[in-house]
């Protein structure tokens, strides 16, 4: 059980708009801790997609935007394309336990280009 | 630019000690605030955090992993070695090796090895 929740999939139609969700809590993105997402194609090492909550790294297009709001974060990716079919994965930090803060993911959302 | 690669046996055994290397290129492991860690996915699951190691020498492991990892580096050889003890089948997994920074906010790691993929088995 993943300490930051996502949907498993989502789907959508080309040029379309989808959103995928990353629930957490207190100890991790309520605690102010900034959310990354990772895009992993098919048979690959995940990528950076988003830093920072909403920052894309260079090289990856504006049609993918992320935010952050309480105890969530969510990425939109806008005008879909076949080639955003993929695993998405949020990650934040966690102070839970005793000791510094840890790094932590989401379970992954699969992403279905319809 | 920067490259890692992460180099390990592919097979083996359960009860065995798993240790992987990354080797990496275009940083240095003795730059202030450069970090390496080591994330795991098994197959067709999520990434998991296995354990970080900064240029300071400070380490950090996953609490549910923390007695089975030892983490080390190499500055001179640019390397990041990650030993898993007491390996078993459900840690069957592609390991990666990533590249992140110690500054407030980037907790994040931008810049992944290919991962290499261990199965536990006799």
């Amino acid at each position: 059980q993943s300490v930051l929740t996502q949907p498993p999939s989502v789907s959508g139609a080309p040029g379309q708009r989808v959103t995928i969700s990353c629930t957490g809590s207190s100890s991790n993105i309520g605690a102010g801790y900034d959310v990354h997402w990772y895009q992993q194609l098919p048979g690959t090492a995940p990528k950076l997609l988003i830093y920072g909550n909403s920052n894309r790294p260079s090289g990856v297009p504006d049609r993918f935007s992320g935010s952050k709001s309480g105890t969530s974060a969510s990425l939109a990716i806008t005008g879909l394309q076949a080639e955003d079919e993929a695993d998405y994965y949020c990650q934040s930090y966690d102070s839970s336990l005793s000791g510094p803060p840890l790094w932590v993911f989401g379970g992954g959302t699969k992403l279905t280009v319809l | 630019q920067i490259t890692l690669k992460e180099s390990g046996p592919t097979l083996v055994k359960p009860t065995q000690t798993l240790t992987l290397t990354c080797t990496f290129s275009g940083f240095s492991l003795s730059t202030s605030g450069v970090g390496v860690g080591w994330i795991r996915q098994p197959p067709g699951k999520a990434l998991e955090w296995l354990a970080l190691i900064y240029w300071d020498d400070d380490k950090r492991y996953s609490p549910s992993l923390k007695s089975r990892l030892t983490i080390t580096k190499d500055t001179s050889k640019n390397q990041v070695v990650l030993t898993m003890t007491n390996m078993d089948p459900v840690d069957t997994a592609t390991y990666y090796c990533a590249h992140t920074l110690a500054l407030p906010g980037s907790y994040y790691f931008d810049y992944w090895g290919q991962g290499t993929l261990v199965t536990v088995s006799s």
